[in-house]
């Protein structure tokens, strides 16, 4: 088992659907926990942080279920713009800094 | 602000010749990270540096690849010699605390 695995992709939706990816870790002492959007040939950029008590930013909410060991991410009202591969990171080492990225889970949004 | 700073963005070298990356981390970020990434692996830790002192480096593929944080500003990754497996683009990244990574815009290796 990965140490980190995303939804397989392509997830390939309509302009305004909502999209929803996970991501599974396998260590249970694991903190800190982001999603990063990553376009083709550019470095990956923090999109947001995930808190346990879950968060949003706008149409972006991501949440984390410790007991199942996932977190996820919800795209509302998706735009072409959204188009891009989403990666999760997750720090597997309780806080010395392990931070280990999933494979990516590609997003495309047509009109 | 300056975020991460990487040089060269580009480099074709030959096999065999060595060939070092260099990474300037935000000002103020007391962890600094390389990673590889390639089409069929991903996004791969390679080492992670904290306060200049290199904690993991089990993600570095071979005794030909070496990190060094001489201060807290400068990092420098080595290959030697390089193969065209190693062909990829190398991130360099910072982060302060607990908080999120911020990377570089990589270097893209292509060893012919």
């Amino acid at each position: 088992r990965k140490e980190v695995e995303q939804d397989p992709g392509p997830f390939n939706v309509p302009e305004g659907a909502t999209v929803a990816f996970n991501c599974t870790y396998s260590n249970s002492a694991s903190q800190s926990f982001f999603w990063y959007r990553q376009d083709c040939r550019k470095e990956p950029k923090l999109l947001m942080s995930v808190y346990s008590s879950g968060n949003e930013d706008g149409r972006f909410t991501a949440q984390l279920n410790r007991a199942s060991q996932y977190i996820s991410l919800l795209i509302r009202d998706s735009k072409l713009s959204d188009s891009a591969t989403y990666l999760c990171v997750v720090d597997l080492s309780g806080g010395y800094n392990k931070l280990i990225f999933g494979a990516g889970t590609r997003l495309a949004v047509h009109p | 602000d300056a975020g991460v700073i990487q040089s060269p963005r580009h480099e074709v070298t030959e096999m065999g010749q060595e060939v070092t990356l260099r990474c300037k981390p935000i000002s103020g970020h007391n962890s600094l990270f390389w990673y590889r990434q390639t089409m069929m692996r991903g996004l791969e830790l390679l080492i992670y540096f904290n306060n200049n002192v290199p904690i993991d480096d089990s993600g570095m593929p071979e005794d030909r690849f070496s990190a060094k944080m001489p201060n807290a500003s400068f990092s420098t990754l080595k290959i030697q010699p390089s193969e065209p497996r190693d062909s990829a683009v190398y991130f360099c990244a910072s982060r302060l605390g607990g908080g999120a990574i911020y990377f570089g815009e990589g270097s893209w290796l292509t060893v012919v």
